[in-house]
């Protein structure tokens, strides 16, 4: 079965501070995709972005950057001089391309930015 | 236009009552799922519909019961509703099965007294 463990549960940070989700994901199987979605206070969910396991180049989108080691099985998702509009709860979620679309979702981290 | 919405957006209900929870997507997707988040925000599966036919049934109670009437529509029936029922749920979509992304609707948190 797959599992997917975002240990902190809560970070608060400082505006224009920079912040690292961690997200590490276990899975026997040799092709899935990770996602992170983004949950603001208002509490609608949002997708902010995708991988396979195929792909382990870093992207980088504006102030927003992933990092993807197989060799530790994290998903790392960091936010540059972070901002107030930042604050949400972020979930990282694992896909395995045989079950059917279930995605499992890690605990989620909530952070907080302050002005 | 809304590309998943649910209805109510709200629902505060007794114990034991019977209440439904609406969802349809105009996305086109074949693909439709039902998430449970809970008051410490775990966002779990409960059900998922491809073109119609149940593909993905978690461990819930069978007081929980989907129906999906066409690929657009995917509707969720609670019987004897019970207080650990309170919960925000989320309508989903998403094209196919597989890795696909998820399109959300904005929830319905259902309270249950």
């Amino acid at each position: 079965a797959q599992k997917v463990t975002q240990a902190q549960t809560e970070i608060s940070v400082v505006e224009k501070e920079d912040v690292t989700l961690d997200c590490v994901y276990e899975t026997r199987d040799t092709t899935y995709y990770l996602f992170w979605y983004k949950q603001p206070p208002s509490g609608e969910l949002v997708f902010l972005i995708r991988r396979n396991s195929f792909d382990e180049q870093n992207e980088i989108s504006g102030r927003y950057s992933w990092n993807f080691q197989k060799s530790t099985s994290s998903f790392n998702f960091t936010i540059t001089a972070s901002q107030v509009v930042d604050s949400a709860v972020y979930f990282c979620a694992l896909t395995l391309n045989t079950n059917a679309g279930k995605s499992t979702f890690g605990d989620g981290t909530t952070l907080t930015v302050k002005p | 236009d809304t590309a998943v919405s649910q209805t109510p957006k709200y629902l505060v209900t007794q114990m034991g009552n019977d209440k439904s929870i609406k969802c349809e997507q105009n996305l086109g997707h074949d693909t439709m799922y039902w998430y449970k988040q809970d008051s410490k925000k775990f966002l779990k599966i409960m059900f998922s519909y491809n073109n119609k036919e149940l593909i993905i049934n978690e461990t819930v109670p069978n007081r929980f019961s989907p129906k999906s009437p066409d690929k657009a529509h995917l509707n969720l029936h609670i019987n004897s509703l019970e207080l650990g029922d309170s919960a925000v749920y989320f309508c989903a979509s998403s094209p196919l099965t597989g890795a696909n992304v998820l399109t959300f609707g904005a929830g319905s948190r259902l309270t249950v007294l």
